[in-house]
C-alpha cells in the first residue's frame, strides 16, 4: 500500500480558477513537505509543515497540515499557466533504516491559458 | 542557496554497457546523498542512501550489484548502472542533505536529474 495517497492524480483547469490537491495517509508524521517538479527537472521544495493545523502561504499557494498530522492540502488561488507541473508531497520515512524522503505519486496539474 | 549538480543530464547507451552518473554538492558538504528513480508520469522512488565513507543502504527490491553507489568524498556520489538494459531506462535523480544554519532542520536539495535511455 502507498504510504502517501495524493489526489487527484491529474487535474486540468483554466487559468484563473482555484484548486485544491490532497495528500493523505493513515500514518502520523513529524513533518511533511510539498515539492513541485517540472518536466526534465528535479523537484523543488515549496514548503515544510511541522505543526498539526499549521497553515503556510506562499503567494497564491496555501498549504495546510492536518490537525492529526496525517494529511495535508495545497490550495492554489487564481491558477496561472506557470503553476503547471507535478506536485508531490513527501515525508521522511525510516522504513528501510535509511531516512530518505518517501514521495506520494503526485498530482499532475495543467493550467490552460 | 545549496546547489546539487548531476552529470550527465542525459545519456543514451547500448544494452549491456555500464553508465555512471555523478551527483555533486557544489557549495556544501553532504555526508548523505540519496538516489531516486522516476519512470514517466510516476513519482520518485527512493533507490538507496549513499553515505560518505561507507556502504550504501539500498531499498527493498533494488539490486545492489546492478546499481553501484560510491560516495568517495563529501561532495560527490556516483551511481553506476551496470549491464544496463532497456528496462533500466528512467530518470535518475539525486539529492543531498545539508543543515540549514538557523533552524538546524535537515533540508534536501535535489539535482536536475539524469535521463538514461538504454537501446
Amino acid at each position: 500500500t502507498q504510504l502517501l495517497e495524493q489526489s487527484p492524480q491529474f487535474l486540468s483547469i483554466q487559468e484563473g480558477e482555484n484548486l485544491t490537491v490532497y495528500c493523505n495517509s493513515s500514518s502520523v508524521f513529524s513533518s511533511l513537505q510539498w515539492y513541485r517538479q517540472e518536466p526534465g527537472e528535479g523537484p523543488v521544495l515549496l514548503v515544510t509543515v511541522v505543526t498539526g493545523g499549521e497553515v503556510k502561504k506562499l503567494k497564491r499557494l496555501t498549504f495546510q497540515f492536518g490537525d492529526a498530522r496525517k494529511d495535508s492540502s495545497l490550495h492554489i488561488t487564481a491558477a496561472q499557466p506557470g503553476d503547471t507541473g507535478l506536485y508531490l508531497c513527501a515525508v521522511v520515512y525510516s522504513g528501510g533504516g535509511a531516512d530518505g524522503l518517501t514521495f506520494g505519486k503526485g498530482t499532475h496539474l495543467i493550467i490552460q491559458p | 542557496g545549496a546547489v546539487v549538480s548531476q552529470h550527465p543530464s542525459w545519456v543514451i547507451c547500448k544494452s549491456g554497457t555500464s553508465v555512471k552518473i555523478e551527483c555533486r554538492s557544489l557549495d556544501f558538504q553532504a555526508t548523505t546523498m540519496f538516489w531516486y528513480r522516476q519512470f514517466p508520469k510516476q513519482s520518485l522512488m527512493l533507490m538507496a542512501t549513499s553515505n560518505e565513507g561507507s556502504k550504501a543502504t539500498y531499498e527493498q527490491g533494488v539490486e545492489k550489484d546492478k546499481f553501484l553507489i560510491n560516495h568517495a568524498s563529501l561532495t560527490l556520489s556516483t551511481l553506476t548502472v551496470t549491464s544496463a538494459h532497456p528496462e533500466d531506462s528512467s530518470f535518475y535523480i539525486c539529492s543531498a542533505r545539508s543543515l540549514t544554519g538557523s533552524t538546524g532542520a535537515n533540508v534536501l536539495t535535489f539535482g536536475a536529474g539524469s535521463r538514461l535511455t538504454v537501446l
